[in-house]
């Protein structure tokens, strides 16, 4: 079955521009989390939703960043006033069950440069 | 805050030996620990989970879990080139289902 799709799989954005990524979860997934990924280093928690409640955003790192899922399916992520620290690959997953499930499905990421 | 740490490596070891990567995590109360291959430039992938004491194995992969000494490890037996890639150790993190990633051993198996 189809995976975790994302998009664009490449952003360049100048800085300042808003910018707007999407993911799309593996159907029927209740669960759906963002993450950031710099070179080298692990992903990093951003934000969570289950159905369509955003549960946690504390990982967000400020308010520039906002994160929808309004139907329960398909995700949102939004950077305004991009800046150059940005500069990241954004991870989608999606895991089948709530609360307790851990088992996380990635897509392909998309990378964001801010210029 | 929880914390999973890793050695970042390179850990070099020759085609058809036993890879060994390891991961120390900071919650007593973690119950389930995941290990996941990321290739340059791909995104990470599961292939593995656990959350028993012990020893689970799947094909010529082994996790192991040492949960009174906040250890869990991953085996390969018989490694292959196509296994190099960064291995991420990850376990729930803070809040809610989030996970927390180390920051990755990179494997390099030698032909």
């Amino acid at each position: 079955g189809a995976g975790v799709s994302q998009s664009p799989r490449y952003k360049v954005a100048k800085r300042g521009q808003d910018v707007a990524l999407r993911c799309d979860p593996i159907s029927g997934h209740v669960s759906l989390f963002w993450y950031q990924q710099a070179l080298g280093q692990g992903p990093e928690f951003l934000t969570y939703f289950q159905n369509e409640a955003q549960l946690d955003k504390s990982g967000l790192p400020s308010d520039r960043f906002f994160a929808e899922r309004p139907e329960g399916s398909v995700s949102t992520l939004k950077i305004q006033r991009t800046q150059q620290e940005d500069s990241a690959v954004y991870l989608c997953a999606s895991s089948p069950g709530g609360f307790g499930t851990y088992e996380q499905y990635f897509g392909p990421g998309t990378r964001l440069t801010v210029t | 805050q929880k914390e999973v740490e890793q050695n970042s490596g390179p850990l070099s070891v020759p085609e058809g030996a036993i890879a060994s990567l390891n991961c120390t995590y900071s919650d007593r109360g973690s119950q389930s620990f995941f290990w996941y291959r990321q290739y340059s430039g791909k995104s990470p992938e599961l292939i593995m989970f656990i959350y028993s004491n012990g020893d689970k194995e799947d094909g010529r992969f082994t996790a192991q879990l040492n949960k009174a000494s906040q250890y869990v490890s991953l085996l390969i037996r018989d490694s292959q080139p196509s296994d190099s890639a960064t291995y991420l150790c990850a376990a729930p993190g803070n809040a809610g289902n989030m996970l927390t990633f180390g920051g990755g051993t990179r494997l390099m198996v030698k032909p």
